[in-house]
């Protein structure tokens, strides 16, 4: 079965500093990835997917990822946090026929003035 | 766009009661998901809809747990005779198609707390 894991349940960052939120996939299929992030209060929104054109996807917000199969890791990247980015990231593969999504546990993220 | 609506926002209920939820999606959108999220985790999937057909259910979703989703527009989602560990957030997400291709538009949820 499809799954993915997210090293870390919490990450803390200075403003201004790299964020470095960690996904792991398990599929003996190529997989279908996609990094969600939750706010307060709101609900999930979708920031980035990777559909296997191209190994690095870019999002909203300036947040990015890179598929690397050799790592099975598809891990979430922004150059410099901002005070906004403080929210809920879920890491999430598509599963049951590709009908569905399985996510992660989450990284609940904290950025600091 | 007014995006996907869920009421009640939270709802406590005594154990044994029946509780019910409903969800509006995105007009236009056929596919309609309840999602069940716990503290610390991820959503999990419980069912989903195309149109008024629902087509898959979670091993997750026992026989206390029923959804609707009459005329493919709103659905519901009941629990009959609630237990504590059915505390959860109860999330519903609206899609236009496929997954891969549409994402999925998510409302605030329904805190459900089971006393």
């Amino acid at each position: 079965a499809q799954s993915v894991t997210q090293l870390g349940s919490h990450v803390s960052v200075s403003e201004g500093a790299l964020v470095l939120l960690r996904c792991n996939y398990s599929s003996s299929v190529p997989p279908y990835l996609f990094w969600y992030v939750q706010y307060p209060n709101q609900g999930l929104q979708l920031l980035l997917k990777y559909t296997s054109a191209a190994t690095l996807v870019k999002g909203i917000n300036g947040f990015e990822a890179e598929f690397k199969k050799s790592e099975t890791s598809f891990h979430l990247t922004k150059p410099s946090a901002h005070m906004s980015d403080a929210a809920e990231y879920f890491c999430a593969v598509l599963t049951g026929g590709g009908n569905k999504l399985t996510f992660g546990t989450g990284t609940q993220l904290k950025v600091e003035l | 766009d007014t995006g996907v609506s869920q009421d009640p926002r939270h709802k406590i209920t005594k154990r044994g009661q029946n509780v019910t939820f409903r969800c509006d999606p995105i007009s236009e959108h056929n596919r309609l998901y309840w999602y069940r999220q716990t503290l610390g985790q991820g959503p999990e999937f419980l069912t989903y809809f195309q149109n008024e057909a629902q087509l898959e259910k979670s091993r997750l979703l026992s026989d206390r747990f029923s959804a609707e989703r009459p005329k493919g527009s709103f659905s519901t989602l009941e629990i009959q005779r609630t237990e504590q560990g059915d505390s959860a957030m109860y999330l519903c997400a609206s899609s236009l198609g496929q997954v891969l291709n549409s994402p999925l538009h998510f409302g605030n949820g329904t805190r459900l707390t089971v006393t």
